[in-house]
């Protein structure tokens, strides 16, 4: 079954404590991105790649770090949580770029303490 | 870049109502058009598309048609069910850019 999986789905954490959520896809897509999602403010992307070893900031990448050593895996990692970080963050991946239909995983609902 | 601009919600109906949620876009060249819908606790999921103009893209009851000339593509649907309550978002896709960008969403609350 084609997919994307994220995990985990629920985390609550602390400020300043490093974490990682993962994202993993099975369609062989190129394309992987991640977004938050906030009340009011719809989807807005985070970081994005189109193949490995190959990323680029979207639209709100400031404390964020994304890595994509796999064609499969693109990891969020937030070295240093911080309150307004809380949100509800969603991966997707696709073939090519952006002409073609987007697959998102369940999301992960992040709470920083 | 390409952005898209969609209707404010909550969308609040009866059942068996008609619905149309408006969606104009921006883009350079000629994007595939989509609609996802995100129901709760789900991430969101393809609903329907079209990948030229006067194309119409249709599933569960819900239309699409992809307007060039007034660079639109509108979700309609004849009779909406307590089934449909969901956040609808509007995408446009791009062969030349490198963002894929959604509309803010659009809830829809139907009422028995």
């Amino acid at each position: 079954e084609a997919q994307v999986t994220q995990n985990p789905r629920y985390l609550i954490t602390v400020t300043g404590k490093k974490l990682t959520v993962t994202c993993s896809q099975n369609m062989n897509h190129e394309y992987m991105s991640w977004y938050r999602q906030d009340p009011g403010l719809g989807l807005r992307q985070i970081y994005y790649s189109m193949n490995v070893e190959v990323t680029d900031k979207g639209d709100v990448p400031e404390g964020y770090k994304v890595s994509r050593k796999e064609k499969r895996n693109f990891p969020l990692i937030l070295e240093s949580p911080s309150p307004n970080q809380t949100s509800l963050y969603f991966c997707a991946s696709s073939f090519i770029r952006g002409n073609t239909e987007a697959f998102f995983g369940q999301g992960t609902r992040l709470t920083v303490v | 870049g390409n952005s898209v601009t969609q209707m404010e919600g909550p969308v609040t109906l009866s059942e068996e109502a008609f619905l149309t949620i408006n969606c104009t876009y921006t883009a350079t060249g000629y994007p595939s058009l989509f609609w996802y819908v995100q129901y709760p606790g789900e991430g969101l999921q393809l609903l329907l598309k079209a990948t030229k103009a006067d194309d119409k893209g249709s599933n569960k009851g819900f239309e699409a048609t992809y307007r060039k000339e007034t660079t639109s593509f509108h979700l309609e649907k004849g009779s909406v069910q307590v089934s449909d309550s969901a956040v609808y978002f509007c995408a446009p896709g791009s062969y030349n850019t490198d963002k894929l960008i959604f509309g803010t969403g659009t809830r829809l609350q139907v009422f028995p």
